[in-house]
């Protein structure tokens, strides 16, 4: 267990809001995470960070925008969140080989 | 861009019967890992396997890395209840200075007392 929290573990917000989603680690990984999980599509990354302040986009980045201020905590931010993004988010860190993910935050937009 | 596919997508078995899950590629993975997922978590990892042709096995569970590092299969024998779940599998490109992993689409396994 690499003790990674997601806050918050369920959110339902409007279109158009902004909403930020936190992941906190207490195992000093460097890199860190975001994933969606979407029915058919398995997990597809998001953004990842390799390092404080340092942050690079994945597959499914656009509407995304993240920050990592702390070693141990890594945040996602919908600018203006669409029906789209309605969807369960993980983060998680990474091991020598392995990743270590979170409970998982279900986000739904309405 | 590196795609695995996982087959079957949904399986539903009654207790004690044996079956195989496959993830397959087209792209060479330096290592290959699989998790199992939960209602309502996160993945959990069950094995990373590195070597070409590597086998290795987890109690009722036995994974196999192919000879090409391009496929691999989990075979579980004598399938529980509690063996239900999500089974994904994820591969790390060979240059994975980024430390991306690559995710199947999972396979969701039923096991019915």
């Amino acid at each position: 267990d690499a003790g990674i929290t997601q806050s918050p573990r369920h959110k339902v917000t409007e279109t158009g809001t902004p909403v930020t989603l936190r992941c906190h680690q207490t195992e000093n990984h460097r890199y860190m995470y975001w994933y969606r999980q979407d029915p058919g599509h398995g997990l597809r990354l998001i953004h990842y960070s390799y390092g404080v302040k340092d942050t690079d986009k994945g597959e499914v980045s656009d509407g995304y925008s993240v920050s990592r201020s702390k070693t141990e905590d890594f945040l996602l931010t919908l600018e203006s969140a669409t029906s789209s993004q309605t969807s369960v988010y993980f983060c998680a860190t990474q091991g020598a080989y392995e990743q270590y993910f979170g409970p998982g935050t279900r986000l739904t937009v309405t | 861009t590196q795609l695995l596919e996982q087959s079957p997508q949904f399986l539903s078995i009654q207790e004690g019967e044996n079956l195989t899950v496959y993830c397959n590629s087209s792209s060479v993975f330096s290592s290959l890992q699989w998790y199992r997922q939960e209602p309502g978590e996160g993945p959990v990892l069950l094995v990373t396997v590195v070597t070409g042709g590597e086998v290795k096995k987890l109690k009722r569970l036995t994974f196999q890395f192919g000879d090409a590092r391009k496929d691999s299969s989990l075979h579980i024998t004598a399938a529980q209840p509690g063996d239900t779940g999500l089974y994904l599998c994820a591969g790390a490109p060979p240059s994975y200075n980024t430390d991306k992993l690559i995710f199947g689409t999972g396979t969701r396994l039923q096991v019915f007392p």
